[in-house]
């Protein structure tokens, strides 16, 4: 089946700095990539959703200048947090549109800002 | 807007035991239904789906039912074993078209032996 893998599974950064995670699809291409976020005992909640070639889409509420994400190529999306404070840790997935056997998703990015 | 609500965790139950776990929705129009699956490292997975009213999408003996009446998909399974632990989400697809898929807030199984 289609495979997402998603980089880094956790990572922990200083107040102030930047972080990329990155979702490549393995063995198809994707030209949407949803992002989601989740924060703890809630739910999971789309942020955006980024296309190949034109602008992200971000959801009501979402800073598109905190989270920048870029939709490269046919098989690569990156969200990057800038300037990350302890409110941004959350845990982060990707996930491509469904194909005949549903939604893939990536493994997830756990983001702790210190 | 759409959501789902489903049952808090965590929930730990012993080896051979029923589970349930409920969930119901809000949506407009005919949504489908999925159950994902997040083992503890990996990412999300698809455990069953169901697509209409009545309809039961069934998987590695969990199965849930698409209750229209009651706006509702619960998943059973009538003996979990310690592979079962993981989180497990309820979600819906509203079928508009947008592949934007609405989740609840997970609910985690511990299995003990």
């Amino acid at each position: 089946g289609a495979v997402v893998s998603q980089h880094p599974s956790w990572v922990i950064c200083k107040s102030g700095t930047s972080v990329k995670i990155e979702c490549r699809s393995l063995d198809f291409q994707a030209t949407t990539m949803f992002w989601y976020r989740q924060f703890p005992k809630q739910s999971l909640m789309l942020m955006a959703t980024s296309n190949e070639g034109s602008k992200a889409t971000y959801e009501q509420g979402v800073e598109k200048d905190k989270f920048l994400i870029n939709h490269a190529s046919l098989t690569l999306s990156t969200l990057t947090v800038t300037s990350a404070h302890p409110e941004d840790s959350s845990f982060y997935i990707c996930s491509a549109p469904p194909l005949g056997y549903g939604y893939t998703f990536g493994s997830g990015t756990r983001l702790t800002v210190v | 807007g759409d959501s789902v609500t489903q049952m808090e965790g965590p929930v730990t139950l012993s080896e051979e035991a029923f589970l349930t776990i409920n969930c119901t929705y809000t949506a407009t129009g005919y949504p489908s239904l999925f159950w994902y699956v997040q083992y503890p490292g990996e990412g999300l997975q698809l455990l069953l789906k169901a697509t209409k009213a009545d309809d039961k999408g069934s998987n590695k003996g969990f199965e849930a039912t698409y209750r229209k009446e009651t706006t509702s998909f619960h998943l059973e399974k009538g003996s979990v074993q310690v592979s079962d632990s993981a989180v497990y989400f309820c979600a819906l697809d509203s079928g508009a078209g947008s592949y934007q898929l609405t989740f609840g807030k997970g609910t985690k199984l511990s299995v003990i032996p």
